[in-house]
Parts: structure tokens; C-alpha cells; sequence
């Protein structure tokens, strides 16, 4: 059973398009991470949450911790956007970190 | 500021070896983790340091070990290296282990042959 789970797994969209990426976590927590991954491993940090929304550019991330989820939208999508985003966790039990398996985007022009 | 830096980036090893990655923080940054990143297993937590205490440890064998430095710098070893240990090694660092958003180095890219 894996504690935190994306969807979908791999999305193709036409650039411009909205992007949704979903995350959906088992484990209490004292903080969620969006990062993403470009080819070649570099990994940069999008959004750390706890709790309501935040912003950056193009980019919006929500969470709602009742539900134990969390969004990361992306408006007016490029092709640079073409990465892999994954959705990781800060336990508050146990001080483990757990990720989801990620979100290959592929931006089409 | 310069960034987080591994080195080194790629490391050829046999099995039955051992290695040592090394990371450093950025600057003022004194917490370090690590991670190991497989394409079946994907991304997964290894330890974690701060202040030259091991806070956290996942669920890894007990070949693979490190520490850190008065500097903040962390070193990772793994020993008797086996084929499965092939892997992108990641380490990020923190200003503390709060909360915090994590600033993540390039990784060292281990084969095991």
C-alpha cells in the first residue's frame, strides 16, 4: 500500500491547456511538497503546503487536509512545462517522508 | 548562493564494493536528507541529518549509513554494494528540518556492475 498516491500517471495536453494533477495521501502530516522533475534528475521544489492555497506564476497549489489531498493546477500550460511533478509528504508520525510515484506532462506545442 | 552540490555526479562500482557520495548544503542550510531514486521503486527516503544527528532513517538496510559534518556537510556510504543499489542518490538541504522547503543537489548517478 503506498501512503501518498498521483493521478493521473501520465497526461498529454496541447499547450494553453488548464492541468490538473491530483495527490492523495493515507498518513498524517505536517507538510505536503510539490517538486518537479525535469530529464536529466534535477528535482526543484514547486510548493511546500500545510494547509489552504498557494501560487507561483502559473502554477496554484491546493490542499485540503480533512480530505488528506491536494492539487497542482497549471494554467496556459508550455512546453517547458513538460516534466515529471511529483507529490511527497512530511509524516507527522514516525518523521518519514513518502512520495508518489509522480506525473510524466507532456506539453504538446 | 550557490546551490546544493554532490559529488561525485557518476560512479561506475562492482558488487561487493563500497562508496562513499558526499553533499553539500547550501550555505546556513543545516539540515541534509537523502534519497534514493530507482525507476521501480521511484523516489525514497533514506536518512535524515541535522546538526550532525541522525534524525530519521528509512526503511533501508543497515549497509547503507552516514553522517554529517560541523560544516553541515553530509557524507552517504553504502557498503557491499549490490546490483539493486543502482540508483540516482539525491540529497536536499534545509535551513532546519521545520517545515521547511527542501533545495535539492543534480544527485550522484551510481551503476553497480
Amino acid at each position: 500500500k503506498n501512503e501518498v498516491e498521483q493521478s493521473p500517471q501520465n497526461l498529454t495536453a496541447q499547450e494553453g491547456e488548464f492541468i490538473t494533477i491530483n495527490c492523495s495521501y493515507s498518513v498524517g502530516i505536517s507538510a505536503l511538497h510539490w517538486l518537479q522533475q525535469h530529464p536529466g534528475g534535477g528535482i526543484v521544489s514547486l510548493f511546500m503546503l500545510s494547509s489552504g492555497k498557494k501560487k507561483h506564476g502559473r502554477l496554484i497549489a491546493t490542499i485540503n487536509i480533512q480530505e488528506k489531498h491536494s492539487s497542482l493546477h497549471i494554467t496556459a500550460s508550455h512546453p517547458r512545462d513538460s516534466a515529471v511533478y511529483i507529490c511527497a509528504v512530511d509524516s507527522n508520525t514516525g518523521n518519514q517522508f513518502y512520495f508518489g510515484t509522480g506525473t510524466s506532462l507532456t506539453v504538446i506545442p | 548562493k550557490a546551490g546544493v552540490t554532490q559529488t561525485p555526479r557518476y560512479l561506475i562500482k562492482t558488487r561487493g564494493q563500497q562508496v562513499t557520495l558526499s553533499c553539500s548544503p547550501i550555505s546556513g542550510h543545516r539540515s541534509v536528507s537523502w534519497y534514493q531514486q530507482t525507476p521501480g521503486q521511484g523516489l525514497q527516503f533514506l536518512f535524515e541529518y541535522f546538526s550532525e544527528t541522525q534524525r530519521n532513517k528509512g526503511n533501508f538496510p543497515g549497509r547503507f549509513s552516514g553522517r554529517q559534518f560541523s560544516n553541515s556537510r553530509s557524507e552517504m556510504n553504502v557498503s557491499t554494494l549490490e546490483l539493486g543499489d543502482s540508483a540516482l542518490y539525491l540529497c536536499a538541504s534545509s535551513p532546519s528540518p521545520y517545515q521547511e522547503t527542501q533545495y535539492f543537489g543534480p544527485g550522484t548517478r551510481l551503476l553497480v556492475l
